[in-house]
């Protein structure tokens, strides 16, 4: 069964400092996809980031960055120059292409709450 | 391109009535997914309907049901309502590559079930 951990359930950051939000997954599929998402306290989900297993390098996305480490089946999210708006929720995710037919389903960790501090 | 819909965005009910929630994926969409979200069991998946069928069920009692219509939207059914039922619920649309695992999963807002 695959597992995600996010150890940190809260983190502090000054504004316009860079943070790292902690996920570490376990799988034995060989193929698999990381997501990170973002959950403001209106409730929705937002897509930041995606890294694939077979992927050569670190994905990026404006600000976000993901610190992939496959041996140490690591998936740290990095948010360059925080803002107060980066203040929410964040969720670590992996999808298991073979969870079913080709079904899509995630698995999540439990979350990390960043509180960016002016 | 508009956003995953979900409606109601807030409902509150009593023990033993059933609710229903309804999705509208993406346009173009195919795959919709259900996630239920509490404080203390965290984010958790219900089920996963593409192209009208149910691919994938999580560990949820019969109580909870869906289905997917024909122009890909899904509603999400709960009957016999338990004060344990209140909750987040997320619906999230994909395009659904039917191999692989890059397709990006998309959420709606969420519909905040209270049980009273």
């Amino acid at each position: 069964a695959q597992k995600i951990t996010q150890t940190q359930p809260g983190m502090f950051v000054q504004e316009k400092e860079a943070v790292t939000l902690d996920c570490t997954y376990d799988t034995s599929d060989p193929s698999y996809g990381l997501f990170w998402y973002k959950q403001p306290s209106s409730g929705e989900m937002i897509f930041l980031i995606y890294q694939g297993s077979y992927d050569q390098q670190n994905a990026t996305e404006g600000r976000y960055s993901l610190n992939f480490q496959k041996a140490r089946k690591s998936a740290n999210l990095v948010i360059s120059a925080s803002q107060l708006g980066d203040s929410a929720m964040y969720f670590c995710a992996m999808r298991d292409p073979y969870s079913g037919a080709g079904s899509y389903q995630l698995t999540f960790g439990k979350g990390t709450k960043l509180s960016v501090i002016p | 391109k508009a956003g995953v819909t979900q409606t109601p965005r807030y409902l509150i009910k009593t023990r033993g009535q059933q609710v229903t929630l309804s999705c509208s994926p993406i346009s173009g969409h195919r795959s919709v997914s259900w996630y239920q979200q509490t404080p203390g069991q965290g984010l958790q998946f219900l089920f996963e309907y593409f192209s009208e069928t149910q691919r994938n069920k999580g560990n949820f009692p019969g109580r909870f049901s869906g289905r997917q219509f024909s122009n890909s939207r899904s509603e999400m059914n709960v009957s016999t309502l338990e004060l344990g039922d209140s909750a987040l619920y997320l619906c999230a649309s994909s395009l659904s590559s039917l191999a692989g695992h890059t397709d990006t999963q998309y959420f709606g807002p969420g519909t905040r079930l209270t049980v009273l």
